[in-house]
Order: C-alpha cells, then sequence, then structure tokens
C-alpha cells in the first residue's frame, strides 16, 4: 500500500460545526488531492495541491478549504459542516500529473446530522 | 463537458463465468484511462493505464482494452475473491489539468 493515512476513519458532526480531515503521506509525491465519493456518482475532485502552499480547485470545491504547510501533510476543511457534505471522503496522491496514476488513502466516512 | 460511464452498475456472475465490464468516454485530448478496483470500506487501488486505441493490458484474470470511445474490462473465469466495484477514470486536455475525471463503477459479484 502506499503510504498514505487518513484521520479520522469516521466522524459523526453537527450542521454549522467547523471539520477538519488530515491526510499523511509518506511517498514524498509533490500531488496531492481530495475527493469526495458519494453513491451514484463516481469520485469527484474537491481540491488538489501541486507543492506547498499551492492548491486550486476542482470540480466541487465550494463549502471546502485546503491548506498544505508541508510535503507530506493536507488539509481539508469544512468552514461549516451542511448535511450534503455528508459523504466518504478520499486523500490520494501521485507523483507526476501527467498520465500519472492516483493511489488512494482508505477515506474518512463524513457525518452531518 | 468530459463525461465517463460504466455499464452495467451491476454485476453478478458464477465463479467461472466470463464477462466485460464497459466504460464510455467522451472527452476531448485523452491522455490516459485508467482501471482501479475498490473493495467495501477502502480506497480505490489502481490496476491499469491505457494510453491508445488498440492498446491492451493483462493482470492474472483481467484484461482491459481500449478504443476511441470506451474501454473494456474483460474478465476471464473470475473467482469469488474478484468480487469489487471498478472504477474507470479519464485524464484529458492539457498536462497542467489533474482532473482525473471518474465513471460511477461497476459492482462486481462473483458467487462460488
Amino acid at each position: 500500500d502506499a503510504g498514505i493515512t487518513q484521520s479520522p476513519r469516521h466522524k459523526v458532526t453537527e450542521t454549522g460545526t467547523p471539520v477538519t480531515l488530515r491526510c499523511h503521506q509518506t511517498e514524498n509525491h509533490r500531488y496531492m488531492y481530495w475527493y469526495r465519493q458519494d453513491p451514484g456518482h463516481g469520485l469527484r475532485l474537491i481540491h488538489y495541491s501541486y507543492g506547498v502552499k499551492d492548491t486550486d480547485k476542482g470540480e466541487v470545491s465550494d463549502g471546502y478549504s485546503v491548506s498544505r504547510s508541508k510535503t507530506e501533510d493536507f488539509l481539508l476543511t469544512l468552514e461549516s459542516a451542511t448535511s450534503s457534505q455528508t459523504s466518504v471522503y478520499f486523500c490520494a496522491i501521485s507523483g507526476g500529473v501527467y498520465n500519472s496514476p492516483l493511489h488512494f488513502g482508505n477515506g474518512t466516512r463524513l457525518t452531518v446530522t | 463537458e468530459d463525461q465517463v460511464t460504466q455499464s452495467p452498475e451491476a454485476l453478478r456472475l458464477q465463479e467461472g463465468e466470463s464477462s466485460s465490464l464497459n466504460c464510455s468516454y467522451t472527452v476531448s485530448g485523452l491522455r490516459g484511462l485508467f482501471w482501479y478496483r475498490q473493495d467495501p470500506g477502502k480506497g480505490p487501488e489502481f490496476l491499469f493505464t491505457l494510453y491508445s486505441a488498440g492498446e491492451e493490458k493483462e493482470k492474472e484474470r483481467l484484461k482491459a482494452t481500449l478504443t476511441k470511445k470506451e474501454s473494456f474490462l474483460h474478465i476471464t473465469a473470475p473467482k469469488p475473491e474478484d468480487s469489487a466495484t471498478y472504477l474507470c477514470a479519464v485524464q484529458a486536455g492539457q498536462p497542467n489539468n489533474n482532473d482525473m475525471r471518474f465513471g460511477a463503477g461497476t459492482r462486481l459479484t462473483v458467487k462460488p
């Protein structure tokens, strides 16, 4: 397994509370990504990072922010969680952008009540 | 807009019964088509990358093929341990475009 650790693995939170999910990698890969996975939808890109402090938005970025202060850590923050953000969140890494596969962590299941 | 459609949504096979999963795509400038396997409660696991029409890749009982409009994942004589959700994804456009667009997946169940 690629060295990717997501924490927490499960979280239940209330609407309106802030939530931060963490992704930690030991592969020293430049690129890191946050996806969400919902039934009936494919994985959808939220944000990605192409280096320390370099991030950009994905397809479904509204309501989410990210930060990357070190190569190994990529944080996803929901500033004020909503029920529509109930989902499984996956972090992924890749060594390059051109034709490189992604390697995924085992996900965080987030429930917003 | 780039689209990736997988069919069928679910497939049930008997052990040893060969079949194929389909991934059709409409993108501009395909750079690569990727197949992943996902087990319940786990993240997707990379299987194959295909780059151009006519290309084929094999791994154990799995064989992936690519045309200009679709890809097939052929499963030969499947075993119960092949049960999983299979995802395909495409990378397209300029090299600085990091978006990998995923299909919704095919959930495969192989009965002993």
